[in-house]
């Protein structure tokens, strides 16, 4: 069973540019979630979507936004970036959201 | 202050001892407790997965959870170098609202295994 796939790996970006970064669960989870983990502050929760709705969300500016699709694949975009949005961006999937979460390798975002 | 804390070491030990990893909370509503194993450039990767108080064991893996005193620890026995990592706890809520999705993470505690 393939486990949560993170594309691309690594981006670099400039400072007020936006990006898009994409997720795809493990086959029947429906839950994803995702996560920003820097050296200061750890791993910290973003938002959590379940069939293409969002049910829960962290302590982020608006800039972070996703979305999750019918096939259940997540996209997150950062609008405006800075560079303190330097970081390690990662993705999780449960079956429903309650569920021990699967990570992705995630994708290392660097701001210029 | 933080709702979970770790000690975020290092910790290095010799290779075939017993390691003692732990986290304390402050949030009485975390019901589920997890541990994850964090290598560099890759996604932490789920160790084990307990609810509420107890004991639960894996192979050389055993995690305790203590909600009285709100403190969950790893032990892992006959540690190999191969177990050099970043060890990360993590906890949520039961079922419901703010809780869906939503894991809260330690700083994770860096594990170097010698042989």
């Amino acid at each position: 069973k393939a486990g949560v796939t993170q594309t691309p790996r690594y981006l670099i970006k400039t400072r007020g540019q936006q990006v898009t970064l994409s997720c795809s669960p493990i086959s029947g989870h429906r839950s994803v979630s995702w996560y920003q983990q820097t050296p200061g502050q750890g791993l910290q929760f973003l938002f959590e979507y379940f069939s293409e709705t969002q049910r829960n969300k962290g302590n982020f500016p608006g800039r972070f936004s996703g979305r999750q699709f019918s096939n259940s694949r997540s996209e997150m975009n950062v609008s405006t970036l800075e560079l303190g949005d330097s970081a390690l961006y990662l993705c999780a999937s449960s079956l429903e959201g309650l569920q021990p979460q699967h990570f992705g390798d995630g994708t290392r975002l660097s701001i210029l | 202050q933080k709702e979970v804390e770790q000690d975020p070491g290092p910790l290095s030990v010799p290779e075939g001892a017993i390691v003692s990893l732990n986290c304390t909370y402050s949030n009485s509503a975390f019901q589920y407790f997890m541990w994850y194993r964090q290598y560099s450039r890759k996604g932490p990767e789920l160790l084990m997965y307990t609810y509420s108080s107890g004991n639960k064991e894996d192979g050389r893996f055993t995690a305790q959870v203590d909600k009285s005193s709100k403190y969950i620890s790893l032990f892992i026995r006959d540690s190999q170098p191969s177990d050099s990592a970043t060890y990360l706890c993590a906890m949520s809520e039961g079922a419901g609202g703010t809780s869906y999705g939503k894991l809260t993470f330690g700083q994770g505690t860096i594990l170097t295994v010698h042989p």
